[in-house]
């Protein structure tokens, strides 16, 4: 079955640049979404199709793709930014997430 | 507004059965894809399953995890989607999230419903 592999955390700066990569094989064939879990709270959209931003999604949040690896990329991060980032493609059929990134901003 | 307000959660005995409904509103239920995606205490997100529109028959596809022991099924005129989860076991304990798929190009989740808590427990 189909993997992504994200780091388990990243750590930023207050007004910096956070990265989030999310990999796969053969990841640059496939469109990438983005989620964030903040705690205790459901999941929300905040990049689809490898870069877009839905409404409401501040321009902060920044989605692209190179090779086998994707990033969410968090322009001048906020405290209001900590949560869990889930990427997730569709393949075969099937939902796959990967096992998220938890950003803590410092 | 569009939202997913979801019932049925609780706490049940290993080899029982629970429903969970997930109640749509602010948009056309009847022509979008639903999943539903659970989360077990302290760990990351995991797809359970969906089910397609009419336009698609309502074909279900669902994880190895739970096929053959969860059913979903969708009732558009009550704009109400369905997780039928039957022979519970403990690992099934976790909050369960229904959502809206978009399914151009690709499939994706665009509204969430707040979660239901299941426990799976003697």
């Amino acid at each position: 079955s189909f993997e992504l592999t994200q780091p388990l955390s990243v750590s930023v700066a207050l007004g910096q640049t956070a990265r989030f990569t999310c990999g796969g094989s053969n990841i640059g064939s496939k469109n990438v979404h983005w989620y964030q879990q903040k705690p205790g709270q459901a999941p929300v959209l905040v990049i689809y199709r490898d870069y877009n931003r839905p409404s409401g999604i501040p321009d902060r949040f920044s989605g692209s793709k190179s090779g086998n690896t994707a990033t969410l990329i968090i322009s001048r991060a906020q405290v209001e930014d900590e949560g869990d980032y889930y990427c997730q493609v569709w393949d075969s059929f099937t939902e796959v997430f990967g096992g998220g990134t938890k950003l803590t901003v410092l | 507004e569009v939202q997913l307000v979801q019932s049925g959660g609780g706490l049940v005995q290993p080899g029982r059965s629970l429903r969970l409904s997930c109640t749509a509103s602010g948009f056309t239920f009847g022509d979008y894809a639903m999943s539903w995606v659970r989360q077990a205490p302290g760990k990351g997100l995991e797809w359970v399953g969906f089910i397609r529109s009419k336009d698609y028959d309502g074909a279900t596809q669902y994880a190895a995890s739970v096929k053959g022991r969860f059913t979903i099924s969708r009732d558009d005129f009550k704009s109400i989607a369905y997780l039928q989860m039957n022979s519970l076991k403990t690992e099934d304990t976790a909050v369960y999230y229904c959502s809206r798929v978009r399914t151009r190009v690709s499939f994706y989740m665009d509204v969430w419903g707040k979660g239901a808590t299941v426990t799976v427990s003697s």
